[in-house]
């Protein structure tokens, strides 16, 4: 079993929808993370939260918001996405630093 | 660009064989190196975590990292079927303060062969 908890596991939405996927640990970690992998490709960080602070941003549009309530908590708010942002997203958290991630078990998004 | 590199594969490799996969990275003063395994539609699971020069075992992974080559290696020695999975070597990056990431390779597909 992960430590990391993501909800929804499968997610259909259009492109005119408004949805949000949610993420939670209680490992005590400082740390969250929004990736992004299509089929056949590598995670691509989105966004990191650093003590519940937005610490890096890789220029992602601004379709996708994140937000992070508490230590714990970790949500991404989506608004009018295109089909080619249908992913598989991955939520990790860590330790704030030269630490693995842990991964959930991500939210496979379809965006129709 | 900080970058990873890794060989895509496919590799394959009998059951009960050694599979060697490898990872350059490009960034000099990277200090933490990983190996994740992931299953088809599922996500990546941490394997193996280096941090100093040398190797490092555990259980039938070996992890190698030469950092003045900037290179790091896993060797999985008595492949079995269910080891067969897409390797992504990770290299974690602190640009200052907290602003700590990890960087995937593409990864490496690896089929064991019964």
């Amino acid at each position: 079993d992960t430590e990391v908890t993501q909800t929804p596991k499968h997610l259909v939405m259009g492109m005119t929808n408004k949805k949000s996927l949610k993420c939670e640990q209680h490992m005590g970690h400082r740390a969250m993370y929004w990736y992004k992998q299509k089929a056949k490709k590598p995670p691509e960080l989105m966004f990191v939260y650093s003590y519940e602070k937005l610490s890096i941003n890789e220029s992602v549009p601004s379709r996708f918001s994140p937000e992070c309530p508490n230590s714990s908590l970790l949500n991404l708010h989506l608004h009018a996405l295109q089909p080619e942002d249908s992913a598989l997203y991955l939520c990790a958290s860590s330790q704030v630093s030269n630490v693995p991630l842990h991964f959930g078990n991500g939210t496979r998004l379809t965006v129709t | 660009q900080k970058e990873v590199e890794q060989n895509s594969g496919p590799l394959s490799v009998p059951e009960g064989a050694i599979a060697s996969l490898n990872c350059t990275y490009s960034d000099r003063v990277s200090q933490s190196f990983f190996w994740y395994r992931q299953y088809s539609g599922k996500s990546p699971e941490l394997i193996m975590s280096i941090y100093s020069n040398g190797d490092k075992e555990d259980g039938r992974f070996t992890a190698q990292l030469n950092k003045a080559s900037q290179y790091v290696s896993l060797l999985i020695r008595d492949s079995q079927p269910s080891d067969s999975a897409t390797y992504l070597c990770a290299v974690g990056t602190n640009s200052g303060g907290s602003n700590y990431k990890l960087t995937f390779g593409k990864g490496t597909l690896l089929t064991v062969n019964p």
